[in-house]
Parts: C-alpha cells; sequence; structure tokens
C-alpha cells in the first residue's frame, strides 16, 4: 500500500512564525501535492511538485514556498504565518502515467 | 480555466433511499473526472473514475458530456456511507497534471 505520511496531525503557531509542514511518501512517485481544505471550498491547490526541485504554483500560493530537495519529501513552508492561514493542510502523491492520489492524513494548523 | 461545480453542500437522505450527488464541470476539452471520498477520521481516498466504468460500493457515475456532469449515483443508501464527496477533474491533454476539486458535499445517512 502506498504510504503518505505528514510530520504532524495537529500545530499551532503564532501569527509571524515561520512554520514548516513535512511530508513523506514510499511509492517513488514523482508527483506530490499540497492542498488546504476548508468548509464550503474544498480542497485548494497550494503548491505541487513533478520532479525533485521542480516545482509549480497552484491556485493559491500566496503566502507559501515549497522545497523538493528529495524525491520522497514534499515540504510546505509558511514564511510569515497569518491568522487566515488556520487550515487542514493535505499532502498528495501520484505516480506518472497513473491517475490516483494517495493523501496523506492532514495537519490541522492553528495560527494564533 | 476548468471548474468544478458541486451545488449541494449537504444532503441528507435515510437508509435505503437513492441518493445522487451532483457534480457539474465546465472545460471545453476532453477531462478526467473521479469522486474522491473522506470517511470520518480517515484520510481522501479515490472512490472511482470515470474511465473505468466501475461500481464501487454500489456507486456509479455517468460522464455525461453534454450537461458536462457527472453525477454519483446509489440506489440504495447505506448508513456507512455517511462521509464527505469530492468530485475531481483532470485535463487530459497538455501537461497538466494536477487535480481540481469541487467544494464537496457531505452526505448524511439518516437510520
Amino acid at each position: 500500500d502506498v504510504k503518505v505520511t505528514q510530520s504532524s496531525r495537529y500545530l499551532v503557531k503564532r501569527t509571524g512564525e515561520k512554520v514548516f509542514l513535512e511530508c513523506v511518501q514510499d511509492m517513488d512517485h514523482e508527483n506530490m501535492f499540497w492542498y488546504r481544505q476548508d468548509p464550503g471550498l474544498g480542497l485548494r491547490l497550494i503548491y505541487f511538485s513533478y520532479d525533485v526541485k521542480m516545482k509549480e504554483k497552484g491556485d493559491i500560493p500566496e503566502g507559501y514556498s515549497v522545497s523538493r530537495e528529495k524525491k520522497e519529501r514534499f515540504s510546505l513552508i509558511l514564511e510569515s504565518a497569518s491568522t487566515n492561514q488556520t487550515s487542514m493542510y493535505l499532502c498528495a502523491s501520484r505516480g506518472s502515467g497513473t491517475d490516483t492520489q494517495y493523501f496523506g492524513p492532514g495537519t490541522r494548523l492553528t495560527v494564533l | 480555466a476548468q471548474r468544478v461545480t458541486q451545488p449541494e453542500k449537504l444532503l441528507s437522505v435515510f437508509k435505503g433511499a437513492p441518493v445522487e450527488l451532483k457534480c457539474n464541470y465546465s472545460y471545453s476539452g476532453s477531462p478526467e473526472l473521479f469522486w474522491y471520498v473522506q470517511y470520518s477520521r480517515q484520510r481522501l481516498q479515490l472512490l472511482l473514475r470515470h474511465i473505468s466504468r466501475e461500481s464501487i460500493k454500489g456507486f456509479t457515475a455517468d460522464l455525461n458530456k453534454g450537461e458536462t456532469s457527472f453525477h454519483l449515483k446509489k440506489p440504495f443508501a447505506q448508513e456507512e456511507d455517511s462521509a464527505m464527496y469530492y468530485c475531481a477533474l483532470r485535463l487530459i491533454s497538455g501537461s497538466a497534471r494536477q487535480l481540481t476539486f469541487g467544494s464537496g458535499t457531505q452526505l448524511t445517512v439518516l437510520p
């Protein structure tokens, strides 16, 4: 089974802090994604990566950056956390040539 | 740009009743359509994809290109079907690798 893990289930940070969310997948997938999930808005794509050191902006990249130094790891960075970034963050991965995305359990981030 | 619309945020049906979760998309080309499901305290997972034309857990979905719809249906709902359902679209052409999700429908099946 594909396993996608996220470093924290719950995280509480203060406004202005730098926040790192880590995601690791164990199936050698080329594609990895970061979404935020908000009630009534569904899943919105923040950033995605289709190869090591490659990244593309999604629909809502403002206030976020990403890093993919190794194939299995995709990090989401909030340079200066703000209260409107309080949300559930989901990581996903997908192999090239396949159409199924596998999701992590999510990180619920609260910014005070 | 492509868009996925799920008009119902909440949907409640009684056990044994038919259920239909609506999904409409806007895209002029040929998309791939999916339904993802998230049960309580579980991670989001793929339920079915239109190209497979399969029935999963009694659910089916037919792509209607004329109406640009991909509604999810089940003839007899069960309590364990209660979950959040997301319709998603991926473009077949070009270099797009990402999914566009709808806003989701929370289905509650009442006993």
